[in-house]
This record gives C-alpha cells, structure tokens and sequence, in this order.
C-alpha cells in the first residue's frame, strides 16, 4: 500500500541555519503532496502542497518540490527562526481522499 | 474564519467507561476523519465517513465507533475505555473532490485513561 518516510527527529538547529526534512513516498500513480506542521499543543495545520510532479509549494519560507523521478518531497527552509519549533508532518492524498501521513518529525531552533 | 472543532481539549476517563469525542466542520465538507497520535507512530486512522450515515474503517478500528447524524458531526465513541486508548485524538474534514487540498484540523482532544 502507500506510504511515507521521512527523517528521524529531532534535528536541532541554531537561529538562521538552513533546514531539510527529507521525506520519500511510495504510491500506485501520482498522489497529491503535503507537509503539514504542528505546534506544541495544537493540531496539524497545512503547509504547503504539491499536487503533481514538478509542482513547487511554498509558504512562510518553506519550500518543497515534488520529484517524481526520485520520488522524494524533502522539505527546506533558508533560514530558520525559533518560532518553526514544530513537529511537521510530510503525506500524501491516496485515490481515496485519504491522507497518509510519515512519523513526523520534531525541529528545535535555538536561539 | 472556517474551522473545525473539538469539544474538549483534555479528557480523563477511567477504564471501562463509554467515552465520547465530539467533532463539528462549519464548511460543508463531505469528509471528516478521526486519526490518534502517539509518539514515534504518526497519526493513524481510525474511521472515516464520506457523507452522512455512512463511515468506513480505518488502520486501528479496534474498540472504537463513530456515529455521523448530521453532515458536520462526526462522533468517535470509545465503547469501554482502556488504558491503551490514551492518546491525542485529532478530527479533520476535507472536500469530497475535485482539487486534493488537503484537510483542516480541529486541535485535537488529549485523552487519558486512568
């Protein structure tokens, strides 16, 4: 069946520093592509998406491309500030409308 | 602003009780979702429903429920709480097609069962 992978947290940072999260996916045809981030606390909200190969989402300073040759939808920002000290989540949308979702993985920035 | 809602944020129940988790969607979707978090496993889905009265099984069915009366309610019923239902339990709700643009998410219900 379809699923996801992505990196083992925590990846800690310092202020300013740039950031992957590798994510890779295996599905039946050409799912559509999201990372969704989640603050201590609070539930899951939508990030940026991708919804076919080559699509580039973008959002807050975070970007991810969706390589179907490799298919990967690695997640990057420049630079990263304390307040992206989350937990972000890389899924894929199945035929279904279900979304399958990878462990999560937890970012720490400090100061 | 659009949203969905989760009736209670915390939640302590003992173990054998009938547990009940609430959901409301204000934006018509079809879909709505219930997934429970825990450490190191991600979310996993536990049911589903695709239009009123109807409701599908997820990964992890096991002892639990849903009930979906009205198109922006989705229950989740824990039948006899056990310790190891304790969790984050998150609704979400979504379009029923057409563009794939993802779910919203309610803030999650955290649930200990003692």
């Amino acid at each position: 069946g379809d699923s996801v992978t992505q990196m083992e947290g925590p990846v800690t940072l310092s202020e300013e520093a740039f950031l992957t999260i590798n994510c890779t996916y295996t599905a039946t045809g050409y799912p559509s592509l999201f990372w969704y981030v989640q603050y201590p606390g609070e539930g899951l909200q939508l990030l940026l998406k991708a919804t076919k190969a080559d699509d580039k989402g973008s959002n807050k300073g975070f970007e991810a491309t969706y390589r179907k040759e490799t298919t990967s939808f690695h997640l990057e920002k420049g630079s990263v500030q304390v307040s992206d000290s989350a937990v972000y989540f890389c899924a894929l949308m199945d035929s279904s409308y279900k979304l399958i979702f990878g462990s999560g993985t937890r970012l720490l920035v400090r100061p | 602003d659009v949203k969905v809602t989760q009736s209670s944020r915390y939640l302590v129940k003992r173990t054998g009780e009938k547990v009940f988790l609430e959901c409301v969607q204000d934006m018509d979707h079809e879909n709505m979702f219930w997934y429970r978090q825990d450490p190191g496993l991600g979310l996993r889905l536990i049911y589903f429903s695709y239009d009123v009265k109807m409701k599908e099984k997820g990964d992890i069915p096991e002892g639990y429920s849903v009930s979906r009366e009205k198109k922006e309610r989705f229950s989740l019923i824990l039948e006899s709480a056990s310790t190891n239902q304790t969790s984050m339990y998150l609704c979400a709700s979504s379009f029923g097609s057409g563009p794939r643009r993802g779910y919203t998410f309610g803030s999650g219900t955290r649930l200990t069962v003692v």
